[in-house]
């Protein structure tokens, strides 16, 4: 089975720090996804990657930015937490190519983030 | 921009009552619908996904949903519910054009009383 692992469960930060989410997955795929998961909001796509040192901007970027240097970690990166960051953080990875939209995606267990 | 709309945010049902959860999306071309389930304390994981032919798909652990294109609709359907499906549904649809970016409802939950 595909096994997508984020580094942190529970992650308490304080306003203004820099953080770091890792996501490794271990089943060779192309595509990896960072979500945040609220409540009444489902799930909001941040940022994706197709390919190393490739990214591209989800639905809401704003205050994030991600890195991509191997083709198995998926790093999401907040520059300068703050309290509306407060979220549960998903990140996802699918394999096959970009013309081929079906694949389903394979879900880590999510770190929440909880920023004072 | 496609969007995509589940009607019940929580649902509560006894054991062995029936369940219908609406999922409608908004775009007129081809798409791909799934359906994803989050139980307590787990990962997020595919229930069952629709790409074409039968209408009718049916997922794991005897869930099965309908999709009706003159309806934009892809609901999930169970006859008989059991305390284990408690956890929370996202319907979920491919946008269009390249990349494979997925669209989630905001997710119902389900509770089931024994």
């Amino acid at each position: 089975d595909v096994k997508v692992t984020q580094s942190s469960r529970y992650l308490v930060k304080r306003t203004g720090e820099k953080v770091f989410l890792e996501c490794v997955q271990d089943m060779d795929h192309e595509n990896m996804f960072w979500y945040r998961q609220d409540p009444g909001l489902g799930l909001r796509l941040i940022y994706f990657s197709y390919d190393v040192k490739m990214k591209e901007k989800g639905d809401i970027p704003e205050g994030y930015s991600v890195s991509r240097e191997k083709k198995e970690r998926f790093s999401l990166i907040l520059e300068s937490a703050s309290t509306n960051q407060t979220s549960m953080y998903l990140c996802a990875s699918s394999s096959l190519s970009l013309r081929d939209r079906r694949e389903k995606l394979f879900f880590g267990s999510g770190t929440q983030l909880s920023v004072l | 921009a496609q969007s995509v709309s589940q009607h019940n945010h929580h649902v509560i049902l006894s054991e062995a009552a029936s369940l219908e959860l609406g999922c409608n999306y908004s775009y007129g071309g081809t798409v791909n619908l799934f359906w994803y389930v989050q139980y307590p304390g787990q990962h997020l994981q595919l229930l069952l996904k629709y790409f074409s032919g039968d209408p009718l798909v049916k997922g794991i652990k005897g869930f099965e949903a309908e999709f009706i294109k003159s309806k934009f609709s892809f609901n999930l359907r169970k006859p008989s519910v059991q305390w284990s499906d408690t956890a929370e549904y996202f319907c979920a649809v491919n946008a269009p054009g390249g990349y494979q970016k997925v669209t989630f409802g905001i997710g119902t939950k389900l509770q089931v009383i024994p």
